[in-house]
């Protein structure tokens, strides 16, 4: 089945800093989704995406859509403890009602 | 409004137990979804229900029973399971089928636990 490959797989960051994250897959998506999850929860959406090379942002996130549409950047600016958590990028291709997950990224932020 | 509510939060049975997890929305959308989340790992999807219609399954054992008795509810029916299938339960719901400019959202899961 597909995969997607999301890295960095974890992170350690000190609050203030920039954390930037991707997703890259073999095949063409038509919509690309972040989600957070904290522990023992759902994943909560952050950002949708649905155009080739479009930028969207919420509050100190950012994602992109890459133009290839194999791919998506996540960037989170000035972390604050509480953007510890694991985070999913998920796509769909179009040919199917179903989301495809990435492995995730384990983000840490220290004070 | 983007609320999925599951119920319930927490499940323990016995392998020979018959229990039911739930689902709720009332966002209005016409596409919802089961999937499992085991620890560490990302969500796997299980079932999904367009317009109240079954309209993917993922390979799912008979044990899990899927049902949709309107477009608002969602259940999932137990019944034999074993410890492996011990997971996060998670519902999740979108305006239309995934594909068509929209987004899924997801309710916070039901931990089940299989002894």
């Amino acid at each position: 089945g597909q995969q997607l490959n999301q890295s960095p797989q974890s992170m350690f960051i000190q609050e203030g800093e920039d954390v930037s994250m991707n997703c890259t897959s073999s095949s063409i998506f038509n919509t690309w989704l972040w989600y957070k999850q904290d522990p023992g929860e759902g994943p909560v959406l952050l950002i949708a995406l649905y155009k080739a090379g479009e930028l969207t942002s919420n509050g100190r996130l950012t994602a992109q859509f890459g133009i290839t549409r194999k791919d998506s950047f996540l960037n989170i600016s000035a972390s604050i403890p509480s953007d510890v958590g694991i985070y999913f990028c998920a796509g769909n291709t179009g040919t199917a009602s179903k989301l495809t997950f990435g492995t995730g990224t384990r983000l840490q932020v220290t004070l | 409004d983007t609320e999925v509510t599951q119920t319930p939060k927490h499940l323990v049975m016995g392998m020979t137990n018959k229990k039911s997890l739930k689902c709720e929305q009332h966002m209005g959308h016409r596409a919802m979804y089961w999937y499992k989340q085991k620890a560490k790992k990302p969500p796997e999807l299980m079932f999904v229900y367009s317009y109240e219609k079954l309209s993917i399954n993922e390979s799912v054992p008979s044990r899990f029973s899927p049902e949709c008795p309107n477009s608002s509810l969602l259940n999932l029916h137990l019944h034999a399971l074993q410890p492996e299938d011990s997971a996060l339960y998670l519902c999740a719901s979108s305006r239309d089928a995934l594909g068509r400019g929209t987004e899924a959202f997801f309710g916070q899961g039901t931990r089940l636990t299989v002894v």
